[in-house]
Parts: structure tokens; sequence; C-alpha cells
């Protein structure tokens, strides 16, 4: 069964560098599925950033898009999330998550547990 | 702004069935067929109930089930119980490369 579980610094600074790594065990990052990030800021709903699949191909929000790059780091099975000159209304939980078959991108059924990242001085 | 529009909140009492809608600004919903649901308790990662519009991951209750007419995706759920009090999100593909969700809906059983 796939776990997955995020990792990475959990206070940011405004227009620092948001970095986080989401850990796989059981299933390989080489096998054919999407992998995704998904935040949900305090109180508010959810907002894909983006997806990832293990070609490399990348599709992110556009309204992100400019701030956001994911990635792979197969050797560690990992996938991480990088987003740019942070404000606080990139404070959030930031899930990473996967998709429940091969080449789907739309609908995930494996989460983290999910990160609380705060953007403050 | 979400281009995906759910009601704020829905409620039922223990055995009723109620529904929740998901409505599309655009032709999204109308065009495709990948429409996901979810289900949210607090402080828990989402846990999806429907993808395909009308199909339930294994383990997932036959009592969750969606369904799609025009533009309008709907999530369905019969013999209500306490611990399907929980917030709700719809999910659809907005063209080829991007994901929305809807604002989610807040279910109460009474």
């Amino acid at each position: 069964q796939v776990q997955l579980q995020e990792s990475g610094p959990r206070l940011v600074k405004p227009s620092e560098t948001l970095s986080l790594t989401c850990n796989v065990s059981g299933s390989s990052l080489s096998s054919g599925y999407f992998w995704a990030w998904i935040r949900q800021p305090p109180g508010k709903g959810l907002a894909w950033i983006g997806s990832i699949y293990h070609s490399g191909t990348t599709y992110y929000n556009p309204s992100l898009k400019s701030r956001v790059t994911i990635s792979f780091d197969t050797s560690k099975n990992q996938f991480s999330l990088k987003l740019d000159s942070v404000t606080a209304a990139d404070t959030a939980v930031y899930y990473c998550a996967r998709a429940p078959r091969f080449f789907d991108w739309f609908s995930y059924d494996s989460w983290g547990q999910g990160a609380l990242v705060t953007v403050s001085a | 702004q979400s281009a995906l529009t759910q009601p704020a909140s829905v409620s039922g009492s223990p055995g009723q069935s109620i529904t929740i809608s998901c409505t599309a600004t655009s032709s999204d919903v109308g065009d495709n067929n990948y429409v996901s649901w979810y289900q949210q308790h607090p402080d828990k990662a989402p846990k999806l109930l429907i993808y395909d519009g009308v199909i339930r991951p294994s383990g997932v209750s036959g009592r969750f089930s969606g369904s799609k007419s025009g533009n309008t995706a709907s999530l369905t759920i019969s013999g209500l119980q306490a611990d399907d009090e929980a917030h709700y999100y719809c999910s659809s593909s907005v063209n080829s490369h991007s994901l929305d969700f809807g604002g989610g809906t807040k279910l109460t059983v009474l």
C-alpha cells in the first residue's frame, strides 16, 4: 500500500522560497502514475498546485505557474515542490498525493497527512 | 475563483438521502467525464469517493454515487450516517492541462 509523507520547513519568510518534499513508500515514482501537490489555506477549500508524471511531464495551475516547480528525485523515491516569492496568501496545508491509476491526473486516492506551512516574518 | 460552484451547505437526517451539486461556469464538466468527489473530515486529508463522474474506488461505500447532467455533476449520499458529516469537494479538469476544485460543501447530519 502506497504511503506519502510531506517534509520540509514549516515556517517561511515572505519573498523566500517554500520547499517541500514528498517521501513515497510502497510505490515507485518510475511507475505510470501521476503525482500531485494540492494545498488548502486555513478554513478554506482545496486548490490544485500541479502534477508530475514519471516521464517528467508537468502540469501547473495557471495562477501559480510562474512561481512553481515540481520535480522528481527518483533515487530517493521522492518528489518535491518549490514555490518562489511566497506571501501570506501561500500559508496553507500542503498535501502530496498519487492518482489511482496509470495516466490519470484528474483524481487522487492516496494522500499524505499534510504539512502546514506558514509564511510570516 | 473556482470555475465549479457548489452549495455552501446541505443537511439531512440519518437514513435520508442528500445530493450535492457541482456546476461548471463553462463547459468543463459537460465536456468531460473527469469529475471527482472527495470527502474531508476536520484536520484530515481528503478521501476520494468518486472518479470519472461515477466510479467508486475500492473500499468506498455503495451509499455514495455520482452522476452528471449537462454542466452539473452531482454526488448523492443515501442512508445518511453521522460519520458522513464532513466537507465535500468536487473537482474537474478545466482544460486539457489544468484541474479545478469546487469551493466545498459542508454536510450537516441533523
